[in-house]
């Protein structure tokens, strides 16, 4: 079975902090992605990053960056001087390769950003 | 862009209705998914769909039932609407064949009371 972990429900910050989000996976699947979604007040989820388990480079855009280490089944996300706008709850999800995990998303519960001016 | 578009963001039912969610995607995206987030809970799948009139139960179908007659729409039906049943619901679609890691793209949500 495959299982995403946010262990932080909420985090608040004063703006032009850097803030880093936790996620942490498990899953038997040899072969996965890992990613990123948003979803400010509005309702949608914003995809944000896409990433597969054969690929650890980390990357980075804009004030975004992503931290993928295999060997601690951890997938982070920081943000960079953070600003007002960045305030949402912040999903990291999974998807597998076999069986009945190869087309669905299995979610973390979601970390609340909380930016304050 | 990808365009996901929930026919209605806010709906009031009451207990016993009949209630239709309307999906569309603009894509030509084969899978097309509902969940339903609860707070604490997360998102739980309901139902997928990777191809028209095809269907497979996700992890909560209770209750539920889906209709795909065409290619870029996917109805997720409550045939008689229960206050359980409030919730948040997201329609999400993405490509099928090939690339399994194929991103899934959400809509906005649809906010379901049902009283």
């Amino acid at each position: 079975a495959q299982k995403v972990t946010q262990a932080q429900t909420e985090i608040s910050v004063v703006e032009k902090e850097d803030v880093t989000l936790d996620c942490v996976y498990e899953t038997r699947d040899t072969t996965y992605y890992l990613f990123w979604y948003k979803q400010p007040p509005s309702g949608e989820l914003v995809f944000l990053i896409r990433r597969n388990s054969f690929d650890e480079q980390n990357e980075i855009s804009g004030r975004y960056s992503w931290n993928f280490q295999k060997s601690t089944s951890s997938f982070n996300f920081t943000i960079t001087a953070s600003q007002v706008v960045d305030s949402a709850v912040y999903f990291c999800a999974l998807r597998g390769n076999s069986g009945g995990s190869n087309y669905k998303l299995t979610f973390g519960k979601g970390t609340l950003l909380t930016v304050n001016p | 862009d990808v365009k996901v578009t929930q026919s209605s963001r806010y709906l009031v039912k009451r207990t016993g209705e009949k209630v239709f969610l309307e999906c569309v995607q603009d894509m030509d995206h084969e899978n097309m998914f509902w969940y339903r987030q609860d707070p604490g809970l997360g998102l739980r799948l309901i139902y997928f769909s990777y191809d028209v009139k095809m269907k497979e139960k996700g992890d909560i179908p209770e209750g539920y039932s889906v209709s795909r007659e065409k290619k870029e729409r996917f109805s997720l039906i409550l045939e008689s609407a229960s206050t359980n049943q409030t919730s948040m619901y997201l329609c999400a679609s993405s490509f099928l064949s090939g690339n399994f890691g194929n991103t899934i793209y959400f809509g906005e949500g649809s906010w379901l009371t049902v009283v």
